[in-house]
């Protein structure tokens, strides 16, 4: 089964810090694609980046960047220079076998000190 | 603003209740979605629609019905509902189901059951 693991439950920067989210995942599947996803307290769930798996060169969006190595089936998000409006949970997600199905890891939830 | 439009986004029902939840999107998606997710949780997928078609039940109590009367609407219709079926519900869309195009979440219906 195809399986998404994000292994910090919690993580805390400081304002206009850097902090980098970890995930691994497992698949068989040769073409696939990567998300993160945001979801700040009792508001909806956001899509921050997209990484294709085909692509090496690693997926940017402003201050939101990942570290994608594929061979290690490791998808990590960078953030730079954090705000206090980045405090969420992010859950990174990977579609399953069955079309439409996205896999979610556990979560991380990243609160900002300013 | 969310391009998903959840109604309502609060619902207190008793277990004996019939109600319905109710999601429309205007992007011309042909997939979309319903999850459940529970705090601090990462979404659970309920029901997928591909192209107005049920393609995928993650067996699902017969308590909650979905329903897609057309392209841009989705509904769930709630009967006979546990306490533990209390959660926030999300729905969400997509251009087309399979995982190459991300989802995109509404801001959910926080779901109380009595």
């Amino acid at each position: 089964a195809q399986t998404v693991t994000q292994s910090q439950p919690e993580m805390s920067v400081q304002e206009a810090e850097t902090v980098t989210l970890s995930c691994t995942y497992d698949t068989s599947e040769s073409d696939y694609y990567l998300f993160w996803y945001k979801q700040p307290p009792s508001r909806q769930m956001i899509l921050v980046i997209r990484q294709e798996a085909y692509k090496q060169q690693n997926a940017t969006e402003n201050r939101f960047s990942v570290n994608f190595q594929k061979a290690a089936k490791s998808f990590s998000l960078k953030i730079s220079d954090s705000q206090l409006g980045d405090a969420a949970m992010y859950f990174c997600a990977s579609p399953g076998y069955q079309g439409g199905k996205l896999i979610f890891g556990q979560g991380t939830e990243l609160s900002v000190k300013p | 603003d969310t391009e998903v439009t959840q109604t309502p986004k609060h619902l207190v029902m008793g277990m004996t209740n019939k109600k319905s939840l109710k999601c429309e999107q205007h992007m011309g998606h042909r997939a979309m979605y319903w999850y459940k997710q529970k705090a601090k949780k990462p979404p659970e997928l309920m029901f997928v629609y591909s192209y107005e078609k049920l393609s995928i039940n993650e067996s699902v109590p017969s308590r909650f019905s979905p329903e897609c009367p057309n392209s841009s609407l989705l509904n769930l219709h709630l009967h006979a509902l546990q306490p533990e079926d209390s959660a926030l519900y999300l729905c969400a869309s997509s251009q087309v189901s399979g995982g190459r195009k991300p989802q995109h979440f509404g801001d959910g219906t926080r779901l109380s059951i009595l």
